[in-house]
């Protein structure tokens, strides 16, 4: 079966830094992404990781563990436009590949 | 600049309508997708298709169908709409699916 699993809601301080978690149980693994999405808007794309170890990418900061099945997305520097959805989606293999989507974590920024 | 277009932002129909989504992309992208987005429940495959007149089914597929007749265009038909389709549609293509997908800026689909 699939199972991803996320933080439902998060609340940090403008200039804070937050790590947002993802855990997965996938059948078959070919990448994990994070997504962001606003209210009312299209997911856009932050990262992407298919071998273990940190991507960084300016504010933003990705790690996979694949032994622990284990990701995190890591914001530094908090902005208030980083209010937003963030969507843990693990790529999977066997049959035909797909991309399948965690229930995403609201994160609220406030002064 | 990728695009994906999805033809109507909002839609309001009644039950035992047929519905037509539309969505259309520019990049020449083997993949499209169809998810839809519910509080709580997070995007759910309906289907996708990776290239013309092929498709398969996602984890949610009943009461749905789909045409891709070209490779720009991925329809998703709602042959009998009920209020439990109620929901955020979203489209999105990709070159493959280790590369980002890219979304339409979803329709709001209302049964009523």
């Amino acid at each position: 079966g699939q199972n991803i699993d996320q933080p439902t809601e998060m609340t940090a301080t403008e200039g804070a830094i937050v790590q947002i978690n993802c855990t997965y149980q996938t059948s078959g693994f070919n990448g994990l992404f994070w997504y962001q999405q606003h209210a009312g808007e299209a997911p856009t794309f932050l990262s992407y990781n298919v071998l273990d170890g940190l991507e960084e990418k300016g504010r933003f900061s990705s790690f996979l563990s694949r032994s622990k099945g284990y990701s995190y997305l890591l914001l530094k520097e908090l902005q208030m436009k980083d209010s937003a959805s963030y969507l843990c989606a693990v790529a999977t293999i066997g049959g035909f590949q797909k991309l399948v989507f965690g229930t995403g974590t609201r994160l609220l920024v406030s002064p | 600049d990728v695009k994906v277009t999805q033809s109507s932002r909002y839609l309001v129909k009644r039950t035992g309508e047929k519905v037509f989504l539309e969505c259309v992309q520019d990049m020449d992208h083997e993949n499209m997708f169809w998810y839809r987005q519910d509080p709580g429940l997070g995007l759910r495959l309906i289907y996708f298709s990776y290239d013309v007149k092929m498709k398969e089914k996602g984890d949610i597929p009943e009461g749905y169908s789909v045409s891709r007749e070209k490779k720009e265009r991925f329809s998703l038909i709602l042959e009998s709409a009920s209020t439990n389709q109620t929901s955020m549609y979203l489209c999105a293509s990709s070159l493959k699916t280790t590369s980002e997908a890219f979304f339409g800026q979803g329709t709001r689909l209302t049964v009523v």
